[in-house]
């Protein structure tokens, strides 16, 4: 049973423009999620992340976004960058130090120039 | 770079083989974990060490076995795979970024079974 859910299997956006990537769960327990970013040939590397105390978290060019009443978040990358080509995973736990994360089956953003 | 190291990085074996997987992290962390990932599908929890103990153990089939001698060392051992057990091995290991628990992986090893 899947519980994070990346509905989008890839996303084509123009250099410069905003990416949205949109994830759902329907663990009502997760409050802790976190997105990673893959590249071909490496593993996943931590993103950004988001404590459901919050409905917002901006780092940089990233902004995670938390709407705990539809289960769900969203990343917004702006501007997007060549760069940012790369599988986004969507993860999530229930409690900031449990060990086990929950992912995403990721989408793949590819970023036109 | 996190600092997580997986060796081999590719890997092609048939079903009668035996191979082992490593991984390796002197992050300080102690708690360590196996991912499997199949093409378009999320990435599965496999085994999680914590301590060097076993806590999690995902109804993985017995062809894939485990082992943590340390807080820094671990190994999956494979024997008499099947050609579905093509993937993408992942090791994490667990630390603090900016305060908050995540998790640091590894290149992973690319698995073929033939």
């Amino acid at each position: 049973d899947q519980q994070v859910k990346q509905n989008s299997p890839s996303l084509s956006v123009q250099e410069g423009r905003i990416s949205i990537l949109n994830c759902d769960y329907t663990n009502s327990m997760f409050d802790y999620f976190l997105w990673y970013k893959k590249y071909p040939a490496e593993g996943p590397t931590f993103l950004i992340s988001i404590s459901s105390i919050k409905d917002k978290n901006e780092d940089g060019r990233f902004t995670v976004f938390l709407n705990k009443s539809a289960k769900h978040l969203s990343l917004h990358i702006v501007p997007s960058q060549p760069g940012d080509s790369a599988v986004y995973f969507c993860a999530a736990s229930a409690g900031s130090n449990d060990y086990k994360l929950s992912f995403g089956a990721g989408t793949t953003v590819t970023v036109r120039a | 770079e996190t600092g997580v190291t997986q060796t081999p990085r590719h890997l092609v074996m048939g079903m009668t083989n035996k191979k082992s997987l490593k991984c390796e992290q002197h992050l300080g962390h102690n708690a360590m974990y196996w991912y499997k990932q199949s093409a378009k599908k999320p990435l599965e929890l496999m085994f999680v060490y914590s301590l060097e103990e076993r806590v999690e153990n995902n109804s993985v089939p017995s062809r894939f076995s485990p082992e943590c001698p340390n807080s820094s060392h671990l190994f999956l051992h494979l024997h008499t795979l099947q050609p579905e057990d093509s993937a993408l091995y992942l090791c994490a290991s667990k630390g603090r970024v900016a305060g908050r628990e995540t998790q640091y992986f590894g290149p992973g090893t690319r698995l073929l079974v033939l």
